[in-house]
């Protein structure tokens, strides 16, 4: 069991550019979550799928998120254009009956 | 709406000495709670979780805690701790999708030696 794949670790772009954070889950696990950590705001859910279906996006922050999961081994967070506060820790977790995260894309937005 | 306090934002403990770390929840049903730990810049390890059951569950590294419906509470313990338990500390609460969870904001542990 290789855990939730997330690409790339880090990531350094400028203001406007467009970011796209990969996810492969575990196979199985019919869920998958998308999560952001900040200093200020601690992890937050951003959007999360059940059978690759997105069933609730609340949580994304503005229209310049977006995310899709077009099969049930892989997943895209895309930020299109990125600003500055974007800047964090975004965390994919897949799960069946125990969530269990990806080591995290640390996005730097300057 | 499901949330989750935990009071202490770091504590410090020599090694070898208990630990406690707090948390309350607040949910509007039979709570799932997880506690997770975070290493400086890694991911997120699940220490153990609470379905139903056992008040008293137990995790990996010698960590346990105990569920107190009465008390919103579930709080985690560990009887010896190591250096190598130092770390950030979440718990977490979620419904019948287990991955949709509310975090805590963490406690931070610093082991002396």
């Amino acid at each position: 069991d290789a855990g939730v794949i997330q690409s790339p670790r880090h990531e350094v772009t400028e203001m406007g550019q467009e970011v796209t954070l990969r996810c492969k889950p575990i196979s199985g696990h019919n869920s998958l979550f998308w999560y952001r950590q900040t200093m200020m705001r601690g992890l937050e859910l951003l959007i999360y799928f059940n059978n690759n279906v997105p069933i609730d996006d609340s949580g994304m922050p503005e229209d310049r998120f977006s995310a899709k999961m077009p099969n049930a081994s892989f997943s895209t967070l895309k930020i299109q254009p990125s600003e500055p506060r974007d800047s964090a820790v975004y965390f994919c977790a897949s799960s069946t009956a125990r969530p269990t995260f990806g080591s995290g894309t640390r996005l730097t937005v300057v | 709406a499901q949330s989750v306090t935990q009071p202490d934002i770091h504590i410090t403990v020599s090694e070898g000495a208990s630990l406690e770390l707090r948390c309350n929840y607040s949910y509007g049903a039979t709570p799932y709670l997880f506690w997770y730990v975070q290493s400086p810049g890694q991911g997120l390890q699940l220490l153990l979780k609470y379905f139903s059951g056992d008040t008293l569950v137990q995790g990996i590294k010698g960590f346990e805690a105990e569920f107190k419906r009465s008390q919103s509470s579930f709080n985690l313990r560990k009887p010896s701790v190591h250096w190598s338990d130092a770390a950030e500390y979440f718990c977490a609460v979620g419904g019948e999708s287990y991955g949709k969870l509310t975090f805590g904001q963490g406690t931070i542990l610093t082991v002396h030696p």
